[in-house]
């Protein structure tokens, strides 16, 4: 079973618009959770963290958390061409286990003009 | 100025061989960290080390081994390259901290082919 879950995609978004990406985490002791985006052929960088429910709101980016439904979402407002990419979301169960991130196998999402 | 930085970029070699990578961060941090990026784009940790002390050390083959000379370097030694190993590694970097939220810098990436 996978521990950290998300929709591979492509995910098609019309420039402008709002991209919406989901991830699911099995290990209900998790503190804190990521969403890194990767350019093909690059290394990951982080665009967002959260670790209490509920949103946090960076520029046209929202993080969304809801521990009880195990659940972290990103959304995309005004999408743009160079949105596109793979969002990696990444989980972190705390320092007794090292502060070992957890990654899903990411979401591809394509921001057509 | 480079924040974590890899050599070599690129590796393309035998099976059979012995291959190292390098790691340097110039960023101060405390924990260092090895990920494998295989062909299906999932991001796995192999390895981190915190003050030279190894902290993490997932199921990995014995081939693989880290050395942390330093806080600022993390290096990965691989014996007996197999075919199941090409896939892109990177190192990333982090600062301990006494809240919940460490971000993890990662470096360009290795991408080791195996033929």
């Amino acid at each position: 079973q996978k521990e950290v879950e998300q929709n591979s995609g492509p995910l098609s978004v019309p420039e402008g618009a709002i991209a919406s990406l989901n991830c699911t985490y099995s290990d209900r002791g998790s503190q804190s959770f990521f969403w890194y985006r990767q350019y093909s052929g690059k290394s990951p960088e982080l665009i967002m963290f959260i670790y209490s429910n509920g949103d946090k709101e960076d520029g046209r980016f929202t993080a969304q958390l809801n521990k009880a439904s195990q659940y972290v979402s990103l959304l995309i407002r005004d999408s743009q061409p160079s949105d596109s990419a793979t969002y990696l979301c990444a989980v972190n169960p705390g320092k007794a286990a090292g502060n070992k991130l957890t990654f899903g196998g990411g979401t591809r999402v394509l921001v057509k003009p | 100025d480079t924040a974590v930085s890899q050599t070599p970029k690129y590796l393309v070699t035998q099976m059979g061989n012995d291959k190292s990578i390098k790691c340097e961060q110039n960023l101060g941090h405390d924990t260092m960290y090895w990920y494998k990026q295989d062909s299906k784009k999932f991001l796995k940790i192999m390895f981190s080390y915190n003050n030279k002390e190894l902290i993490i050390n997932e199921t990995v083959p014995n081939r693989f081994s880290p050395k942390s000379p330093d806080k600022a370097h993390l290096n990965l030694h691989i014996n007996s390259l197999e075919l199941g190993d090409s896939a892109v590694y990177f190192c990333a970097s982090s600062q301990a901290t006494s809240g919940r939220v460490e971000e993890q810098f990662f470096g360009p990436g290795t991408r080791l082919t195996v033929l």
